[in-house]
């Protein structure tokens, strides 16, 4: 089982609808858990944290379940510029993350 | 404040030619990564440095020397570039306390290296 995976894509959706992406992570130790955006050509940047409890950012909500190894992202009322490819990532050792291989986003009008 | 600074942005390297990629952050982070990107493949770790004066092996480290010069700078280097070494490498800090494991990385910008 790969350290992390997440949805193959791209997905492909209208602006207005809801998007869920999720990923599964095989180290149960792991600690620290997060969603980042990338877009085209540049360089990771962090979306959100993911919070045991679960946490909402504006549009954007995540959970965790750490029973079943399962993180999830939803995506409210897409915008165009929400079109990017989203990693799942995940703390390998103390200090290093393992990074999903990303499902990739497009919003059309 | 420019967060992670990585130059040059853009290189092409002949086979068996040498060049070091720079890094530089100034947030006061502690750790620093050096990372590869391929399509197909996502990121994956080359080196890093959890601290000033250690360096450890990520998942690739073939091919690759690193050197954590201080609190700021973490360089890569190919000593003897080879066409599997053409990708996109992203240089990335974090600091490591107890509150701040709910903090990811900060990343640069990238570079893109083509090996011919």
């Amino acid at each position: 089982r790969k350290e992390v995976e997440q949805d193959p894509g791209p997905f492909n959706v209208p602006e207005g609808a809801t998007v869920a992406f999720n990923c599964t992570y095989s180290n149960s130790a792991s600690q620290s858990f997060f969603w980042y955006r990338q877009d085209c050509r540049k360089e990771p940047k962090l979306l959100m944290s993911v919070y045991s409890s679960g946490n909402e950012d504006g549009r954007f909500t995540a959970q965790l379940n750490r029973a079943s190894q399962y993180i999830s992202l939803l995506i409210r009322d897409s915008k165009l510029s929400d079109s990017a490819t989203y990693l799942c990532v995940v703390n390998g050792g103390y200090s290093t993350l393992t990074f999903g291989k990303g499902t990739m986003l497009l919003v059309s009008p | 404040n420019a967060g992670v600074t990585q130059t040059p942005k853009f290189q092409v390297l002949k086979t068996g030619q040498s060049m070091t990629l720079q890094c530089a952050q100034d947030m006061n982070h502690n750790s620093m990564y050096w990372y590869r990107q391929d399509p197909g493949m996502g990121l994956r770790l080359i080196y890093y440095s959890a601290s000033e004066g250690t360096t450890d092996k990520g998942e690739v480290p073939n091919g690759y020397n690193v050197s954590r010069l201080n609190k700021r700078e973490f360089s890569l280097r190919l000593e003897s570039a080879a066409p599997s070494q053409t990708s996109v490498y992203f240089c990335a800090s974090r600091t490591l306390t107890g509150e701040t494991l709910n903090y990811g990385y900060t990343f640069g910008s990238g570079t893109r290296l083509t090996v011919v």
